[in-house]
């Protein structure tokens, strides 16, 4: 079975500065993959960032890094000069790589940018 | 970019009446899933739905309250039967988009449901 974690109900940020979103995870599955993903209050899920269990370096996408600590078990997604528009919910979800491929969803963090 | 819509974007339901909530990728995919997320809540999954077999549910979904089709590698449709307040949700359905291990899930914009 796997469990995401996400330990911040909520954050404030002060504009232009950088965040950092927690989590966790547990697996015994020995190749998993890592997602970030970002829900406005439309309800969409938008995704961010991915992570692959095997990836040697972090992943980036833009104004958007994850902090992966593979022996930690920690998938911190960093976001780098936040901006008014990044209030939203944040979740982190993993996916194992053998049998079904659902994703499995932390209870997320929802972010709110100070002007 | 591969596009998932979905349809309606929201409805308002009365007790006791079903609901058809349709699910279009623009390219062929072999899984779709369904999810549900409840009022300020984390997304769950109802079920997976494979094209050209039964539609696999998690634990607590049934397949009575919630049947899925699954016609083809491009469509499917989720059915919330003889709806209670408690079904008032938000409903996603997602794809796997992309090739190999790192291939994403992408998610429709969501059905948002009210049911009184």
């Amino acid at each position: 079975a796997q469990k995401i974690t996400q330990t911040q109900p909520g954050m404030f940020v002060q504009e232009k500065e950088a965040v950092t979103l927690d989590c966790t995870y547990d697996t015994s599955d020995p190749s998993y993959g890592l997602f970030w993903y970002k829900q406005p209050s439309s309800g969409e899920m938008i995704f961010l960032i991915y992570q692959g269990s095997y990836d040697q370096q972090n992943a980036t996408e833009g104004r958007y890094s994850l902090n992966f600590q593979k022996a930690r078990k920690s998938a911190n997604l960093v976001i780098s000069a936040s901006q008014l528009g990044d209030s939203a919910m944040y979740f982190c979800a993993m996916r194992a790589y053998f049998g079904n491929e659902k994703l499995t969803f932390g209870t997320g963090t929802r972010l709110t940018i100070i002007p | 970019s591969a596009v998932i819509s979905q349809k309606p974007s929201r409805d308002i339901c009365q007790r006791g009446t079903s609901l058809t909530i349709q699910c279009q990728v623009d390219s062929q995919v072999t899984m779709m899933f369904w999810y549900r997320q409840q009022p300020g809540q984390s997304l769950t999954l109802i079920a997976t739905a494979n094209q050209g077999s039964e539609a696999t549910y998690e634990s607590g979904f049934v397949i009575d309250k919630f049947p899925i089709s699954r016609p083809n590698l491009t469509f499917s449709t989720l059915t919330v039967s003889n709806m209670s307040p408690e079904d008032s949700s938000i409903y996603l359905c997602s794809a796997p988009l992309g090739t190999g291990q790192s291939d994403t899930q992408y998610f429709g914009p969501g059905t948002r449901l009210t049911v009184l």
